[in-house]
Parts: C-alpha cells; sequence; structure tokens
C-alpha cells in the first residue's frame, strides 16, 4: 500500500518550453506532498511542499515562478518547469507523507523519478 | 538546525563480509531517523526508521540500524552482504513541524555501497 507513481519517468525538451511532472497517489489521499531535486552523486535537496487546496511553500532559493506546483486534488500534485534551460536538467523525485504513526511502516512513500534533460 | 551527516562517500565491502554506514545526526528532541535505499534512475525506497522504543531497528532485506542517543548515531548494518546491496543509501531525518510546515525529510549526503564478489 501507500504507493506513489510518478510520470514521465524521463523526459527530453528543448530550453525554452515547459515540462509537467506528475505524482499521483494510488491507493491513498496524500494531502502533503514534497518536491525533492536530485543532483548526480548528490543528495536530496527540497524544493517545495505542496499541500492539497492551498499554496506550496518553497524553499529558500527556489523560483516559485519557474517550478510551478499544483495540487488541486488529494491524489494529484503536479511540478511544472517553465521555460527550462540546462542547468535545470536533474533527477526529480516526489514523496508523500503517510503517516507518523509508529506502527505504519512508512511514514514517506517516494515516486520512482522523473529524469529531466534539457537540450 | 537539525542536519544528517554521512561521513563516508562510498563503502566496498566483500560479499558475504559484514557492513556498516554510518550516520550521524543533529537535532533538538527526540529524533525521527530513517534509512533509504537508492538504485539507479529510481527513487527511494525505505528500509527502516526509528521513532521510539528499540534502540536496534529491523528493516528490510535483511538490514538493521542501531540508535545511539549519546553518540548521536544511527549506523546501518547487515551481517552479510549481497552483491544486490550494491546502491546508494541514504540516512534521513524528518524536520521538526514548525509554522505549518508538514515534517519533510532532511537527507544525508548519500553513501555508495560496492558489494564485490
Amino acid at each position: 500500500g501507500a504507493v506513489v507513481s510518478q510520470h514521465p519517468s524521463r523526459v527530453i525538451c528543448k530550453s525554452g518550453t515547459s515540462v509537467k511532472i506528475e505524482c499521483r497517489s494510488l491507493d491513498f489521499q496524500a494531502t502533503t506532498m514534497f518536491w525533492y531535486r536530485q543532483f548526480p552523486k548528490k543528495s536530496l535537496m527540497l524544493m517545495a511542499t505542496s499541500n492539497e487546496g492551498s499554496k506550496a511553500t518553497y524553499e529558500q532559493g527556489v523560483e516559485k515562478d519557474k517550478f510551478l506546483i499544483n495540487h488541486a486534488s488529494l491524489t494529484l500534485s503536479t511540478l511544472t518547469v517553465t521555460s527550462a534551460h540546462p542547468e535545470d536538467s536533474s533527477f526529480y523525485i516526489c514523496s508523500a507523507r503517510v503517516g507518523l504513526r509508529t506502527d505504519r511502516a512508512h511514514g514517506y512513500t517516494f515516486g520512482s523519478g522523473t529524469r529531466l534533460t534539457v537540450v | 538546525a537539525q542536519s544528517v551527516a554521512q561521513p563516508e562517500d562510498q563503502v566496498n565491502v566483500a560479499e558475504g563480509n559484514p557492513l556498516t554506514v554510518k550516520c550521524t545526526y543533529s537535532v533538538s528532541g527526540n529524533p525521527y531517523l530513517f534509512w533509504y535505499v537508492q538504485y539507479p534512475n529510481r527513487g527511494l525506497q525505505f528500509l527502516l526508521k526509528y521513532i521510539t522504543g528499540d534502540n536496534l531497528v529491523k528493516g528490510s532485506y535483511g538490514f538493521e540500524a542501531e540508535f545511539n542517543k549519546s553518540q548521536t548515531s544511527f549506523h546501518l548494518k547487515k551481517p552479510s552482504a549481497l552483491v544486490s546491496d550494491s546502491a546508494l543509501y541514504f540516512c534521513a531525518v524528518r524536520r521538526l513541524h514548525y509554522g505549518g510546515s508538514q515534517g519533510n525529510l532532511i537527507f544525508g549526503k548519500g553513501t555508495k555501497l560496492s558489494v564485490k564478489p
């Protein structure tokens, strides 16, 4: 249980175009979704936290107008990279919190990631 | 500020030997600690977590971790490594709630585990 489906797994786009990444919670309601970015051989850096029905909270240094996050329903959160540039190339991962009860096996569940390459 | 440190970029182990991947943390209050594994171009898979209770936590795929409060450590261990254990391992701590934050995970930089036959 508690599966997050992330699509696409891999995308190549031209500079200046926009790319949308979707994360869907398949068997639970994700009121909160975290969006991370992972650089090669680096850790995951939190970009923003999205809450269903409200504006996302962005981490310091993350451009909210460039990385648009929408969390319109309890099962879908999207990240849109607008006017993409080569430096936006990265691995993007979403994560939903599935509960903090100690008897739950998973406090957090992750999507499988999206490899974005901007050419 | 909360943080997690993984002092080793890479750990090399022979198959069948025990392995340890180190993690230390810095938090105020009681930590919620996690270990995840990542295979190339994939998301993170949960291995185990420590919330409260026994200091020795057993997780998936034969992994375990020991919470040591005095040393602020949460090292990942396995008695006998497999080649298939080769992957990137992340230690994480949950960020405390504040100002409406929903408590995301703060990750260490990751440790690449290489198990040779």
